[in-house]
């Protein structure tokens, strides 16, 4: 099974501040099956990004991903007041898919 | 855009059975899409359970394996998931979604969720 583990586990910042998350992987996985995922308290998971890159539909480009291998990032350029929720990583590259332990972004 | 709608009871006894079923709606469960069951303890992260195809092909998370059953019902357009001999550790909010698979792209991703239903184990 594919451990992935996020950090850090909070992050207090302003808004307008740049937020980076990172995942890293137990093992190496394919680029094009890491995706990450914006929680708020009381509901599902909301896709954010696929292919590790790739904007969902109407995420706003403030949201970009990067990475390979293991090591991949998630980065918020200026965070808005609703981008304040946790994050998660989670890989299809090997089953069972697994998700990341999330990163809160709190406010500061 | 597809929906997802979890149903099932709201408490469940221990050593019983949780059954949770997902109606699909806007959108053929028999597309070219995998539907997965996803879990998420209070205040905990999220764990994938297992999917299944619309021709009944299945794949389940092996730390689960024994305990799960995932079928789906083309004539009803949903899809469901019996755990059993469930005890407090499998209390959580059950997500149903959707593992996109676009003919596009090699990729995959969640990209359509169910609202999740609490499920309680208690006696």
């Amino acid at each position: 099974e594919i451990v992935l583990t996020q950090s850090p586990g909070t992050l207090s910042l302003s808004p307008g501040e740049r937020a980076t998350l990172s995942c890293r992987a137990s093992q190496s996985i394919s680029s094009s099956y890491l995706a990450w995922y914006q929680q708020k308290p009381g509901q599902a998971p909301r896709l954010l990004i696929y292919g590790t890159s790739s904007r969902a539909t109407g995420i706003p480009d403030r949201f970009s991903g990067s990475g390979c291998g293991t090591d991949f990032t998630l980065t918020i350029s200026r965070l808005e007041p609703e981008d304040f929720a946790v994050y998660y990583c989670q890989q299809c590259s090997s089953s069972p898919w697994t998700f990341g332990q999330g990163t809160k972004v709190e406010v500061k | 855009q597809v929906q997802l709608q979890e149903s099932g009871p709201g408490l469940v006894k221990p050593s019983g059975t949780l059954s949770v079923t997902c109606a699909v709606s806007a959108g053929s469960i028999s597309s070219s899409d995998w539907w997965s069951w996803v879990r998420q303890s209070p205040g905990k992260g999220l764990e994938w359970i297992g999917e299944i195809y619309h021709n009944e092909s299945t794949n389940y998370n092996l730390s689960l394996k024994n305990r799960v059953t995932i079928s789906v019902d083309k004539s009803k357009n949903q899809f469901s998931l019996k755990l059993s001999s469930v005890t407090a550790a499998d209390t959580a909010v059950y997500y149903c979604a959707r593992r996109n698979l676009p003919h596009w792209l090699e990729t995959s991703y969640f990209d359509c969720w169910g609202r999740g239903t609490l499920v309680t184990v208690s006696s």
